[in-house]
Order: C-alpha cells, then structure tokens, then sequence
C-alpha cells in the first residue's frame, strides 16, 4: 500500500461545527487530492494540491479549504459542517502526470 | 462539462462467465484512463492507458482504450466471487494541474 494515512478514520460532529480532516503521505509525491464519495455520484474532486502552498478548486469545493504547508501533509476543513457533508472523504496521491492515484482508507464523517 | 459515463450501473452474474464493463469519457486535454477496483474501503489501482488500441492485461483482467471513439472497455474472463466488487473508470484531464474525474462506477456481483 501506498504511504497514505488519514486521521481520524471516524467522526460524528454537529452542523455548524468546525472539522479537519488530515492526510500524511511518506511517499514524498508531489500531487494530493481530496475526494468525497456518495451513492449515486461517485467520487467527486474537491479540492487538490500541486505543491506545497499551492492548491485549486474542484467540482464540489463549496464549504471547505485546504491547506498544503508541508509535501507531505494536507488538511481539508469543512469550515461550518453541514448534514449535507456527511459522506466518505478520500485523501488520494500522484508522483506526476499519467501516474495513478493511490487512495487513502478514507475517512467517514457523520453530521448530526 | 469534463464527464465520465460507466454502464452498466450493476451486474450479476455466476462465477466463471466473461464479463465486460464499459467507460465512456468527454475530458479537455485527456492523458490517460484509469481503472479501479473498489470493495469495502479505498479503491485499489488496476490498469492505465495512455494509448489508443493497446490492450493492458493482468491475469483474468484486460482493458483496452479507443482515443478516437472516447471509450474504453474493461473484460474479466473467468469471474470468481473475490472480483465482486464496484469498478470505477476515471480520465486524467490536464488544466492547472492533474486532476482525475471518475464515473459513479458499475457494482459487479459474482455469485456462486
């Protein structure tokens, strides 16, 4: 497996509450990406990251930001959770262009 | 709007039948086509193509891409009740950086 960890693995909160989920790479890859996974829409680019400092919108990026201050970590925040958050987030890495992603094990995030 | 299509959406069928799933793609600047293979937690890397026509194998698995017609195939021959699974196709598409769009994916059931 790939060098991926997020953290937690597991987390109920309440709307309106601030989250941060974490993703630690040892892979020392230079693209990291966040995904949500819901039925019915598959996996859905919300933010990604090129490089240390540097990041972009995806298609879902509404109430969150990341930040990347170092290559190996990046941090998403869903800055006011809502219900309509709750899903699986995917931490994903790439070495370059036309390399795989390699997945984190996800973390499932519940918003009561 | 970059998007990636999978068909069927599900699939039964009974340990030792060929099966073939089917991803069909409209992405600016296509790289490459990636297959993955996802049970109960992260989706696992199978195959990338980055050329049209050329056929990529792995055992029981192969895939092969038509840059011209925008699809791709991905044949299992020989089904076991272990490929029961969710397949997802995603296109790497180049804009300020990598970035991956995936399909909802087909839900594969090997029964005995």
């Amino acid at each position: 497996d790939a060098g991926i960890t997020q953290s937690p693995r597991h987390k109920v909160t309440e709307t309106g509450t601030p989250v941060t989920l974490r993703c630690h790479q040892t892979e020392n890859h230079r693209y990291m990406y966040w995904y949500r996974q819901d039925p019915g829409h598959g996996l859905r680019l919300i933010h990604y990251s090129y490089g240390v400092k540097d990041t972009d919108k995806g298609e879902v990026s509404d109430g969150y930001s990341v930040s990347r201050s170092k290559t190996e970590d990046f941090l998403l925040t869903l800055e006011s959770a809502t219900s309509s958050q709750t899903s699986v987030y995917f931490c994903a890495i790439s070495s370059d262009y036309n390399s795989p992603l390699h997945f984190g094990n996800g973390t499932r995030l519940t918003v009561t | 709007e970059d998007k990636v299509v999978q068909s069927p959406l599900s699939l039964v069928v009974h340990e030792g039948d060929t099966v073939t799933l089917n991803c069909s793609y409209e992405v600016t600047n296509f790289r490459s086509l990636l297959w993955y293979k996802q049970e109960k937690k992260a989706p696992t890397f199978l195959f990338m193509l980055t050329s049209s026509g050329i056929e990529k194998k792995s055992g029981r698995l192969s895939s092969i891409l038509d840059k011209k017609e925008l699809f791709s195939i991905l044949n299992i021959t020989a089904t076991q009740t272990g490929d029961s699974a969710i397949y997802l196709c995603a296109v790497e598409g180049l804009n300020t950086g990598n970035q991956f769009y995936f399909g909802t994916g087909t839900s594969l059931t090997v029964i005995p």
